[in-house]
C-alpha cells in the first residue's frame, strides 16, 4: 500500500464547476501536509497548506481530519488554469521525509 | 516565494558518461535539500535528502555510488549520475526546505530533464 494514495483521475469538469480531491496518508507519524501543483513538464508548486482546522485560500479550501487521515482539497468556479496535477503531500515528524502522491489530473473544459 | 534553481535544464549524454546537475538556493541558505526523480506520468520520487557538511541520506533502492551528491554550501547541492544509461533517463527535480515563522515549506527547482541515448 502506497504511503499517499489519490483518486487516479482524470477530472474532466466545466468552467464554474466545483471539484473535489481526496487523499489518505498510511503514515500515523505523518505531522504536516500540502497541496502542490504541478503543469505538464514543470516542477511542483506549493498550492496551499493544510491544517486541522481547515483552511481556505480564495477558491481553494483544504480540509485535514487526522482520525481518518484523510486530507481533501476543494476547488470552487474551476477556471481554464487549474487545469493540472494536483499532488497530495504527507511530511513526517520533523520533516525528515516527505512523500508525494501519485497525483490527479484536472482538465477543466469551457 | 524562496527562489530555486537548477542547471541544465536539459541535457542529452551518452550511455556510459556522467553528468553533474547543480541546485541553488537564490536568496536563502538552506541546510536541507532534497533530490526527486519523476518518471512520465508518474509522481516524484524521493532519492534523497542533501544536508550540507554532511552525507546524503539515500532512499531505499536509490544506488548512493551511482548518484553521487554533494551539498558542499548552504546554497549548493550537486547530483551526479554516473555512468549514466538510458533507464536513468527521467526529470530529476531538486527542493529546498525552507523554515521560517514555524513554519515549513518545500521550494521546487525547474528540473533537470536528462535523457541518456
Amino acid at each position: 500500500r502506497k504511503e499517499v494514495e489519490q483518486d487516479p483521475g482524470p477530472f474532466n469538469v466545466p468552467e464554474g464547476a466545483t471539484v473535489a480531491f481526496n487523499c489518505t496518508y498510511s503514515n500515523s507519524a505523518s505531522q504536516s501536509f500540502f497541496w502542490y501543483r504541478q503543469d505538464c513538464r514543470k516542477e511542483p508548486k506549493l498550492l496551499m497548506s493544510v491544517y486541522s482546522s481547515g483552511n481556505e485560500d480564495g477558491r481553494f479550501t483544504a480540509q485535514l481530519n487526522r482520525a481518518s487521515q484523510y486530507i481533501s482539497l476543494l476547488i470552487r468556479d474551476s477556471k481554464l488554469s487549474d487545469s493540472a496535477t494536483y499532488l497530495c503531500v504527507a511530511e513526517n515528524t520533523g520533516g525528515f521525509k516527505t512523500i508525494f502522491g501519485a497525483g490527479t489530473r484536472l482538465f477543466v473544459k469551457a | 516565494g524562496a527562489v530555486v534553481s537548477q542547471h541544465p535544464s536539459r541535457v542529452i549524454c551518452k550511455s556510459g558518461t556522467s553528468v553533474k546537475i547543480e541546485c541553488r538556493s537564490l536568496d536563502f541558505q538552506a541546510t536541507t535539500m532534497f533530490w526527486y526523480r519523476q518518471f512520465p506520468k508518474q509522481s516524484l520520487m524521493l532519492m534523497a535528502t542533501s544536508n550540507e557538511g554532511s552525507k546524503a541520506t539515500y532512499e531505499q533502492g536509490v544506488e548512493k555510488d551511482k548518484f553521487l551528491i554533494n551539498h558542499a554550501s548552504l546554497t549548493l547541492s550537486t547530483l551526479t549520475v554516473t555512468s549514466a544509461h538510458p533507464e536513468d533517463s527521467s526529470f530529476y527535480i531538486c527542493s529546498a526546505r525552507v523554515e521560517a515563522g514555524g513554519r515549513r515549506e518545500q521550494y521546487f527547482g525547474p528540473g533537470t530533464r536528462l535523457t541518456v541515448t
